[in-house]
């Protein structure tokens, strides 16, 4: 298993421009995140996806969307993007229930700097 | 107030010492706790879960308090490679399942 993988890892963007962070796992979990964290700082909630079809707001969702068309994957997009958006974004999975349902697996994230 | 609070740090050690990280919550409703080790530059990974009587894994004990609301991390005989940001972690049933993370604490072993 490849766990989740996160693409690009690096990227530069200049204000206003568009993107898609993606994010996959091979796991069968239902449950995806997607987390910002800026320097220094834990990790903050941008959205929630507890199957495919259905997302929900985390504690910052200002200036992003997601979707969720299948189980694997879990796309955050990011529209006009503003200096306030540079930080690390990590994508992360876990399963619905049973053993091990607690453990969330992350991916190696995508670092972005908004200029 | 946030949610999972945690000491600033960081903490410099040296070699062979034992360190305590505290870890306090405020949502009464959050059910497991972790403890994650996120190395610099990478994504958190899971060192161990926190149960209602606490637990050990080798060199490392956590403990929960929940009339306190309070979670510990010992890790005894601290070695180099132990250096890391210590992340708290609280999950409750809301819709899904919700992880709050507290803000984390650095510790440096040093030789």
């Amino acid at each position: 298993n490849a766990g989740v993988t996160q693409t690009p890892k690096f990227r530069i963007l200049k204000i206003g421009q568009s993107m898609t962070l993606q994010c996959t796992q091979d796991m069968n979990h239902n449950y995806m995140y997607w987390y910002r964290q800026d320097p220094g700082m834990g990790l903050k909630l941008i959205y929630y996806s507890v199957g495919a079809g259905i997302t929900d707001k985390g504690e910052v969702p200002n200036g992003y969307n997601v979707s969720r068309s299948t189980t694997e994957d879990f796309p955050l997009r990011l529209e006009l993007a503003a200096p306030s958006q540079t930080s690390v974004y990590f994508c992360a999975s876990t399963r619905s229930g049973g053993a091990g349902a607690d453990t969330q697996y992350f991916g190696p994230g995508t670092r972005l700097t908004v200029l | 107030r946030k949610e999972v609070e945690q000491d600033p740090g960081p903490f410099n050690v040296p070699e062979g010492a034992t360190v305590a990280f505290n870890c306090t919550y405020s949502n009464s409703a959050s059910q497991s706790f972790f403890w994650y080790r996120q190395d610099c530059r990478k994504e958190p990974k899971l060192l161990m879960s926190v149960y209602s009587s606490g637990n050990e894994d080798g060199r490392f004990t956590a403990q929960l308090n929940r009339a306190s609301q309070y979670i510990s991390l010992l890790i005894r005989d601290s070695k180099l490679s132990d250096s890391a940001t210590y992340l708290c972690v609280g999950s409750y049933i809301g819709y899904g399942q919700n992880f709050v993370f507290g803000p984390g604490t650095r510790l440096s072993v040093l030789p």
